[in-house]
């Protein structure tokens, strides 16, 4: 059964630095391309970055470019997302999910996990 | 950025037969699929490569379309499809429509 299990989220100060983890299993991890997809409280969804499978290919959303970097640990099976300089913007629950087809569809999503920005 | 439009919210009743319609701003050719997002829950794929039905994903579930006009149809509705419906493309990097508030009647 494929997994995927967010985790590292929390409560942090703007400006400040977190790190979230997304741990894969029940496939090859190191075969599909990952995401990073956000949801900010009731409203809709945002892509927010991507890694390929071989970390070859890495693209960022316009609103985290340059702040956040996408990275990948395949013989960890884990997903990573290293997020700077945080805004209250950022504010979201972020879901890695599994990239699947020629057509790049998201086949598998987390449960996400919460990051609050606020003083 | 290509833009999706969704219809905010539609009201049917067991079932009937509904329509969520997704527009693009630009073309996406076959490049658009859909998810069912519950309260609570994480999205679930039900549609690729705009008619591709998703394994395990109950045929009453169809979509059609391509280029900028997409459609996902229930046919029958049932209760359990109390949902928010977003449309997604990946034709040119990865954009989502604002969602489709699904209630019953």
């Amino acid at each position: 059964e494929v997994q995927l299990v967010e985790s590292g989220g929390g409560l942090v100060q703007p400006g400040r630095s977190l790190k979230l983890s997304c741990l894969a299993s029940g496939f090859t991890f190191s075969n599909y391309g990952m995401n990073w997809i956000r949801q900010a409280p009731g409203k809709g969804l945002e892509w927010v970055a991507s890694i390929s499978s071989s970390s070859s290919y890495i693209y960022y959303a316009d609103t985290v470019k340059g702040r956040f970097t996408i990275s990948r640990d395949n013989a960890k099976n884990t997903l990573y997302l290293q997020m700077t300089s945080l805004r209250s913007e950022d504010t979201a629950l972020y879901y890695c999910a599994r990239r699947a087809g020629l057509l790049g569809y998201f086949d598998y999503w987390g449960q996400g996990v919460m990051v609050t920005v606020s003083s | 950025d290509t833009v999706l439009t969704q219809s905010p919210a539609l009201a049917v009743s067991p079932g009937e037969r509904v329509t969520i319609s997704c527009r693009a701003s630009e073309s996406v050719s076959t490049g658009m699929h859909w998810y069912q997002q519950k309260p609570g829950q994480q999205p679930k794929l039900l549609i690729y490569g705009a008619s591709n039905l998703e394994s395990g994903v109950p045929a009453r579930f169809s979509g059609s379309g391509s280029g900028t006009d997409f459609t996902l149809t229930i046919d029958p509705v049932e209760a359990d499809d109390t949902a928010t419906y977003f449309c997604q493309q990946s034709w040119n990097d990865d954009t989502f429509g604002a969602g489709t508030k699904l209630e019953l009647k």
